[in-house]
């Protein structure tokens, strides 16, 4: 079966903080991609990353970061220093095997206040 | 380069009514997907098209029917609209019909059915 778990369904922080979103996902393939969308207030999906499996390297892009790790099934996200901005539901989804779909982890709904 | 289109942006409708929703991918991608996403979830796929050929297809009734056009626009149908259908449609494009491939979303279409 093929599963992608966000345990965190809301969390607050104040501007500033570092947080991280939490990705737990299961698949017996060992050809997958997994990727972090962001859906803010106005309700379009905004690709953030796609990593696939054999790339295990983590990534920086900004203020954002990405750690895959395969031996726990973790493919986590963290925002350095937050901002208003980053105020969003973000969601963690999972491409295995022939699978045309993404499956979709059901969202971490991220506040920054300020 | 413009980003994906859907149109239109709101629409209400009662029980029973038939609706449309277009979209039209971003330039040189071939494959267009629609989701359903209920509040507070994650999209759920409804159909995959690659070169007007339908490529997967969600669990979803038949009611719901889709094509895609020769520019690689696209159409969603919905039949005997049911309360359950409101939700935010959301129409995503990418270069290969393979859920490996970062799909890049629409504003969505937000229905509303009375």
């Amino acid at each position: 079966a093929q599963k992608v778990t966000q345990a965190q369904t809301e969390i607050s922080v104040v501007e500033k903080e570092d947080v991280t979103l939490d990705c737990v996902y299961e698949t017996r393939d060992t050809t997958y991609y997994l990727f972090w969308y962001k859906q803010p207030p106005s309700g379009e999906l905004v690709f953030l990353i796609r990593r696939n499996s054999f790339d295990e390297q983590n990534e920086i892009s900004g203020r954002y970061s990405w750690n895959f790790q395969k031996s726990t099934s973790s493919f986590n996200f963290t925002i350095t220093a937050s901002q208003v901005v980053d105020s969003a539901v973000y969601f963690c989804a999972l491409n295995a095997g022939n699978n045309r779909k993404l499956i979709w982890g059901l969202g971490t709904s991220l506040a920054v206040n300020p | 380069d413009a980003g994906v289109t859907q149109s239109p942006t709101h629409l209400i409708k009662t029980r029973g009514q038939h609706v449309t929703l277009r979209c039209s991918p971003i330039s040189g991608h071939k494959s267009v997907s629609w989701y359903q996403q209920v509040l507070g979830q994650g999209p759920q796929f409804i159909f995959q098209y690659y070169e007007k050929e339908e490529r997967g297809r969600g669990n979803f009734p038949d009611r719901f029917s889709a094509r895609q056009f020769p520019n690689y626009s696209s159409e969603l149908n919905v039949n005997a609209l049911l309360l359950g259908d409101s939700a935010l449609y959301l129409c995503a494009s990418s270069l290969a019909p393979t859920g490996a491939y970062e799909q890049y979303f629409g504003p969505g279409t937000r229905l509303t059915v009375t």
